[in-house]
């Protein structure tokens, strides 16, 4: 199994929708963090978390919001869907603040 | 201002080529520098570390020049399986996360 497991893997949905990818882990890491990736834009960070109760904005937090429910789980909320939200979202989880990522799969977003 | 800068490609090269690709980031007080590796539509992964005296492992060099503010990253005798993103990634002092260049693809054919 993988160590960072990220639901749904790909999901269309349409303008106006609250859509949540949840993100769990069992590294056992304290630092969680949801990337979006674009083409020609790369990974771009949205939120990120260094323990269940520190929550911190990325470069580009707006129309997103984030829960820690535990250290194994992050999950990421887009309130209410727009098309340039289109993307392929990662989560990772680090163990130190310069250490290794360790990314998830991947969520393939499609906002129609 | 933190930026990593690398050229997209692609490269296009030969099995059994040589390849480099470059990165420069905008601030000297930069602690620590990785290559991570990015299959088509897969997630990013650790390739190596860069060290200031420079590092090797198997076919990958990494090497660091702080004056001139770039990392590199050597491919020797490229594989197929070498085909993918190269993401230059930079720890910036001061900043609790890391920052990613946009990548470099690498396209290596028969």
């Amino acid at each position: 199994d993988a160590d960072v497991t990220q639901t749904p893997r790909n999901r269309i949905t349409k303008t106006g929708k609250r859509i949540m990818l949840e993100c769990s882990q069992t590294k056992g890491h304290d630092r969680m963090y949801w990337y979006r990736q674009d083409p020609g834009l790369g990974l771009r960070l949205i939120y990120y978390s260094f323990d269940v109760k520190d929550i911190n904005k990325g470069e580009i937090s707006d129309g997103y919001s984030v829960s820690r429910q535990a250290q194994a789980k992050f999950s990421l909320s887009l309130e209410s869907a727009i098309p340039n939200q289109t993307a392929l979202y990662f989560c990772a989880t680090s163990g130190t603040a310069t250490g290794e990522l360790f990314f998830g799969e991947g969520s393939r977003l499609t906002v129609l | 201002r933190k930026e990593v800068e690398q050229d997209p490609g692609p490269f296009n090269v030969p099995e059994g080529a040589t390849v480099a690709f470059n990165c420069t980031y905008s601030n000297s007080a930069s602690q620590s520098f990785f290559w991570y590796r990015q299959d088509c539509r897969k997630e990013p992964k650790l390739l190596m570390s860069v060290y200031s005296s420079g590092n090797e492992d198997g076919r990958f060099t990494a090497q660091l020049n702080r004056a001139s503010q770039y990392i590199s990253l050597l491919i020797r005798d490229s594989k197929l399986s070498d085909s993918a993103t190269y993401l230059c990634v930079v720890n910036y002092v001061g900043y609790s996360t890391l920052t990613f260049g946009k990548g470099t693809m690498l396209l290596v054919s028969p």
